[in-house]
């Protein structure tokens, strides 16, 4: 695909309930973010994964948030035991890296929005 | 803890006048870029600047990295109702990949 998906682009579960978000990146991209974004706020980094591995996991904000990247494209974002306060949009974006650190590019994606109920 | 404060929060114009909106944060960047998001969508990427005092220009839209790289102006010149929509800065900390988000600016353009 030319962008990066995710699906769904709704989700309302029940509180206590488990639920996982999808992203494809863009083809041939790398690296892969997550970030969550609540009302009124700007996006805020979750997790980063360099090909198959986490490489920085330092914005998980608890143990009942855990991604993983398989086969180093598409990633699952996984939510156990969620919490009314987990509710917010949670972004996937993907990178090439061929800029290096100095202006590497993110491409986000349209989001999730995930309501608890 | 890296922060990059926005500012102004909302800014209502009409057609035709120019605005600015300012991005400052007490730590050094070693990137920043500005993102356009609208309602229900993600953020879309509109420019990465790097080096300080750097200045790039997309059309009406004129951005510019502090000389430190602690801050970032962007600059609309003769705005349109197109433009309207929630701007926002992120910054990459040197060694990072993780981009800092400001709050965003709110932009709406009166036609």
């Amino acid at each position: 695909g030319a962008g990066v998906s995710q699906t769904p682009s709704n989700k309302v579960t029940e509180k206590g309930k488990y639920v996982e978000l999808r992203c494809d990146p863009i083809s041939g991209h790398t690296a892969l973010y997550w970030y969550r974004q609540s009302l009124g706020q700007g996006p805020e980094f979750l997790i980063y994964f360099q090909g198959t591995g986490a490489a920085d996991d330092s914005g998980l904000p608890n143990d009942r948030f855990f991604a993983v990247r398989p086969e180093g494209s598409v990633s699952t974002l996984k939510i156990q035991r969620t919490e009314r306060g987990d509710s917010a949009v949670y972004l996937c974006a993907s990178s090439s890296h061929s800029r290096g650190l100095a202006g590497d590019e993110q491409y986000f994606g349209p989001g999730t929005r995930l309501t608890v109920t | 803890t890296q922060l990059l404060e926005q500012s102004p929060q909302f800014l209502s114009i009409q057609e035709g006048e120019n605005l600015t909106v300012y991005c400052n944060s007490s730590s050094v960047f070693s990137s920043l870029q500005w993102y356009r998001q609208e309602p229900g969508e993600g953020p879309v990427l509109l420019v990465t600047v790097v080096t300080g005092g750097e200045v790039k220009k997309l059309k009406r839209l004129t951005f510019q990295f502090g000389d430190a790289r602690k801050d970032s102006s962007l600059h609309i010149t003769a705005a349109q109702p197109g433009d309207t929509g929630l701007y926002l800065c992120a910054g990459m900390g040197a060694g990072s990949y993780q981009l800092t988000f400001g709050k965003g600016t709110k932009l709406s353009v009166i036609p």
